[in-house]
C-alpha cells in the first residue's frame, strides 16, 4: 500500500511554455500533498505544500506565480511551471500524507523536467 | 545550523558487512523519525519509521533513536549491492506539517 505516482516520469519542452506535473496517490486519501525540487546530489528542498481544497503554501523564495500547484482531490495534486526556462530544469518530486495517517510520507517516484 | 545534520558520505562498504548511517538534530521536539532509501533518479522510499526513543527492526534493517543524546540511527545488515543508494533521514514533531530532512548519505556496497 501507499503507492503514489507521478507523470510524466520525464519532459522535455522549449523556453517560455508550460509544463503540468500529476500526482496521485494510488491507493489512499491524501489530505496533504507536497512539491520538492531535488539538484543532483543535493537533497530534497521543499517548494510547496497542497490541502486538499485550499490554496497551496509555498515556501520561501518560491514564486506560487511560477509554479501553480492545484490540489483538487483527495488523490491527486497538480503541479504546473509556467513559462518555463532553463534554470527551471531539475527533478521534480511529490509526497503525500495519508488522511489520519501519522507523518510519514510517501513519495512518488518523480519528473525529470529539462528546459531548451 | 542546521536542525537536521548528516554525513554525505561516500561511504563504500564490502558486501556483507554491517553499515551504520546516523543523523544528529538540534530541535527537542522531534519525535518522529523516518529513514529514506533513495536510488539514483527515482523519488525516495520509505524504510523505517519510528516514535520517540527506542529500537525498532524489519528485516537486515535496525532504526535506533536516542533522544537523550539528539542522535539516529540505522544500521543494514548483511549489506547487499542492492542497498547502494543515498539514505535520507527525516523527522519532525507533533503538530508540524513538513519532514525536516538530512542532506542523505551515498552508499555504495562493493561486491
Amino acid at each position: 500500500g501507499a503507492v503514489v505516482s507521478q507523470h510524466p516520469s520525464w519532459v522535455i519542452c522549449k523556453s517560455g511554455t508550460s509544463v503540468k506535473i500529476e500526482c496521485r496517490s494510488l491507493d489512499f486519501q491524501a489530505t496533504t500533498m507536497f512539491w520538492y525540487r531535488q539538484f543532483p546530489k543535493q537533497s530534497l528542498m521543499l517548494m510547496a505544500t497542497s490541502n486538499e481544497g485550499s490554496k497551496a503554501t509555498y515556501e520561501q523564495g518560491v514564486e506560487k506565480d511560477k509554479f501553480l500547484i492545484n490540489h483538487a482531490s483527495l488523490t491527486l495534486s497538480t503541479l504546473t511551471v509556467t513559462s518555463a526556462h532553463p534554470e527551471d530544469s531539475s527533478f521534480y518530486i511529490c509526497s503525500a500524507r495519508r488522511s489520519g495517517g501519522l507523518y510519514e510520507q510517501f513519495f512518488g517516484p518523480g519528473t525529470r523536467l529539462t528546459v531548451l | 545550523q542546521k536542525e537536521v545534520e548528516q554525513d554525505p558520505g561516500p561511504l563504500s562498504v564490502p558486501e556483507g558487512a554491517i553499515v551504520s548511517l546516523n543523523c544528529t538534530y538540534s530541535n527537542s521536539a522531534f519525535q518522529y523519525f523516518m529513514w529514506y532509501r533513495q536510488y539514483s533518479r527515482k523519488g525516495p522510499e520509505l524504510l523505517m519509521y519510528t516514535y520517540s526513543s527506542g529500537n525498532k527492526e524489519d528485516g537486515r534493517f535496525t532504526a535506533q533513536v536516542d533522544k537523550s543524546s539528539k542522535y539516529i540511527s540505522l544500521f543494514i545488515r548483511d549489506s547487499q549491492p542492492s542497498d547502494s543508494a543515498t539514505y535520507l533521514c527525516a523527522m519532525t514533531q507533533t503538530g508540524a506539517n513538513n519532514l525536516f530532512f538530512g542532506t542523505g548519505t551515498r552508499l555504495t556496497v562493493i561486491p
